[in-house]
């Protein structure tokens, strides 16, 4: 069974400084995407940045990218630059591939990030 | 803008009560998920449905069952509510196709449930 682990409950970071999340997991499949999402106070989640794992290289969006290191089954996310509005719950999840069809998503446990005026 | 509705932001009921989380998606997905969020556990899936009156359990779901008589409404039912099952209650709908772009899951904005 595929397991995702976030090892940091709790972070914080000065407003405009650089913060990285850390998740690990582990699967046997070799076909599959890793996700982190955010969870603002409000609850609306919402999908920060997206990894195929058949990519080598390392997705970014905007402030937000990753180090995806396939090999060590670790999936980072660094924020730079960080804002107020980033102050959530962040979340690491895995979908096998294979499971596509139903879009079944494998969640850490969170990771509680606070920026800091 | 896509939308996953729940019906409630918050509910408190009681121990032994039979409980309905009601969840209405209008993006015309086959598949819908309801997960419990609970501190230091993060998302455990509890059911979910990939069609019409087709149901499958996930991780948790002993306590709990789910109806899809609608392909836009699921429906999670706690049966007879107990004190372990207040949590908060998340349902998610994501593309019935998985595509290279569309692989992202939308999600209701959760149900606090307290059970007394």
């Amino acid at each position: 069974a595929q397991t995702v682990t976030q090892s940091q409950p709790e972070m914080s970071v000065q407003e405009a400084e650089t913060v990285t999340l850390s998740c690990t997991y582990d699967t046997s499949e070799n076909n599959y995407y890793l996700f982190w999402y955010k969870q603002p106070p409000s609850r609306q989640m919402i999908l920060v940045i997206r990894q195929e794992a058949y990519k080598q290289q390392n997705a970014t969006e905007n402030r937000f990218s990753v180090n995806f290191q396939k090999a060590a089954k670790s999936f980072s996310l660094k924020i730079s630059d960080s804002q107020l509005g980033d102050t959530a719950m962040y979340f690491c999840a895995f979908m096998d591939q294979g499971s596509g069809n139903t879009g079944k998503l494998i969640f850490g446990q969170g990771t509680t990030l606070q920026v800091k005026p | 803008d896509v939308k996953v509705t729940q019906s409630s932001r918050y509910l408190v009921k009681r121990t032994g009560e039979k409980v309905f989380l009601e969840c209405v998606q209008d993006m015309d997905h086959e598949n819908m998920f309801w997960y419990r969020q609970d501190p230091g556990l993060g998302l455990r899936l509890i059911y979910f449905s990939y069609d019409v009156k087709m149901k499958e359990k996930g991780d948790i779901p002993e306590g709990y069952s789910v109806s899809r008589e609608k392909k836009e409404r699921f429906s999670l039912i706690l049966e007879s509510a107990s004190t372990n099952q207040t949590s908060m209650y998340l349902c998610a709908s994501p593309p019935g196709w998985l595509g290279v772009m569309n692989t992202e899951a939308f999600f209701g904005q959760g149900t606090r449930l307290t059970v007394v």
